[in-house]
Order: C-alpha cells, then sequence, then structure tokens
C-alpha cells in the first residue's frame, strides 16, 4: 500500500466550478498536510498546509483534513484555465524530517 | 526574499561519470532537502540536512551522497551514473518558524544520462 494515495486523473473542470482534488495517507502519525501545485517543466510550489481536522481557506483554495478517516482534500473555487497543473498531496509525520508525497493529480480547467 | 536557487539547471552527461548539484537556501533557513522526481517514481526523498550533518536519508544507493556547508549552501554527488539517474533533481529549504515544516523547492536541476 502507498503511503499516499491521489487519484492520477486527468480531472477536467469547465472554468468557473469547483475542482476536487483527494487525497488518502496511511501513517496515522502524521501531523501536517501539504498541498504543491506543479506546472509542467516547472518546480512545485507549496500552495498551503493544514494540520487541524477542518477546513483552512486561503482565497479560492480550501484545504479539508479528516484525521479519523486519514483523508486530505483541496478545493479550488471559481476555477481558471491558469489553475491547470499537477497538484501533489504531501504529509510529513512527527517522527520525519522529510515529506512523503503523493503521485499527484493533473488538473485541467476547460475555458 | 530571494528563493532557493540551484545551479545548473541543465546537465547532460555519459553514464560512468559523475556530477554535483549545487543549491542555496532560503535566506535564514538552515535545513536542506533534496528530492528526486521521475515520471514512473514520482518525489522520492533522497536526503536531509541541518547545521551540516546529514540528519535524514532516504532509500537510495550510497552513489548518491550530499553535504552541507556552514553557510547552510549543501551539494549532492552522484557518482557513476546510470541511466536510470536521468531525472530533476530538486532541492527543497525548509522553514520551521510557523510551527509546521514547510518546504520550499528550487526550480530543480534536469539532469539527463546518455
Amino acid at each position: 500500500q502507498k503511503e499516499v494515495e491521489q487519484n492520477s486523473g486527468p480531472l477536467s473542470v469547465p472554468e468557473g466550478a469547483i475542482a476536487s482534488l483527494n487525497c488518502t495517507y496511511s501513517d496515522r502519525g502524521s501531523q501536517s498536510f501539504f498541498w504543491y501545485r506543479q506546472y509542467s517543466g516547472k518546480s512545485p510550489e507549496l500552495i498551503m498546509f493544514i494540520y487541524s481536522n477542518g477546513d483552512k481557506e486561503d482565497g479560492r483554495f480550501t484545504a479539508q483534513l479528516n484525521k479519523a478517516s486519514q483523508y486530505v482534500s483541496l478545493l479550488i473555487r471559481d476555477s481558471q484555465p491558469s489553475d491547470s497543473a499537477t497538484y501533489l498531496c504531501a504529509v510529513n509525520s512527527h517522527s520525519a524530517r522529510q515529506l512523503t508525497f503523493g503521485s499527484g493529480t493533473q488538473l485541467t480547467v476547460l475555458p | 526574499k530571494a528563493g532557493v536557487t540551484q545551479t545548473p539547471r541543465y546537465l547532460i552527461k555519459t553514464r560512468g561519470q559523475q556530477v554535483t548539484l549545487s543549491c542555496s537556501p532560503i535566506s535564514g533557513h538552515r535545513s536542506v532537502s533534496w528530492y528526486q522526481q521521475t515520471p514512473g517514481q514520482g518525489l522520492q526523498f533522497l536526503f536531509e540536512y541541518f547545521s551540516e550533518t546529514q540528519r535524514n536519508k532516504g532509500n537510495f544507493p550510497g552513489r548518491f551522497s550530499g553535504r552541507q556547508f556552514s553557510n547552510s549552501r549543501s551539494e549532492m554527488n552522484v557518482s557513476t551514473l546510470e541511466l536510470g539517474d536521468s531525472a530533476l533533481y530538486l532541492c527543497a529549504s525548509s522553514s520551521t518558524t510557523s510551527g509546521v515544516y514547510e518546504q520550499y523547492f528550487g526550480p530543480g536541476t534536469r539532469l539527463t544520462v546518455t
């Protein structure tokens, strides 16, 4: 079983819609959860992180965390074509000074 | 603040050669991590350095090594290159000022082994 799992996609949504990206993790000791965006040919860019159960909002982005279900998601409201990228979920456990990444979900926002 | 810088950005090497990649972290960040990214394996952790000491290491062969200098700049070295070492090598600079282990990536070095 992979430690961090994401649907690889591709996920296509129309412009203006809500894009929902999901991630599950296996280590119950995981404490911090990160979402990165990676454009083709570029390096990952940190969008936001979350460490408490519930929702965290930053502009058009909302991260949701449910530790009991070992599930974290990213919602992108009012999706724009410029949001088209691969979104990487990453997890950090208390004992490890490293991030474990999922394989990423490719998102395409259609004009 | 300036971001993470990596040099060189692109590199072409021949199988059997060795290569050294360089990374300068964000000013004030003392932790530097290295990752390998390939289409098949995704992002895989290589190692992490803090105050010139390797604190954490991933599952890579001994051909992959690194070091960190007193100014927090880091280098990674790959000896006896293999075709499978072709990848994007990413350096990440870390801060815990928010209480969370935030990592910020550099632009990467694209290594091609022929």
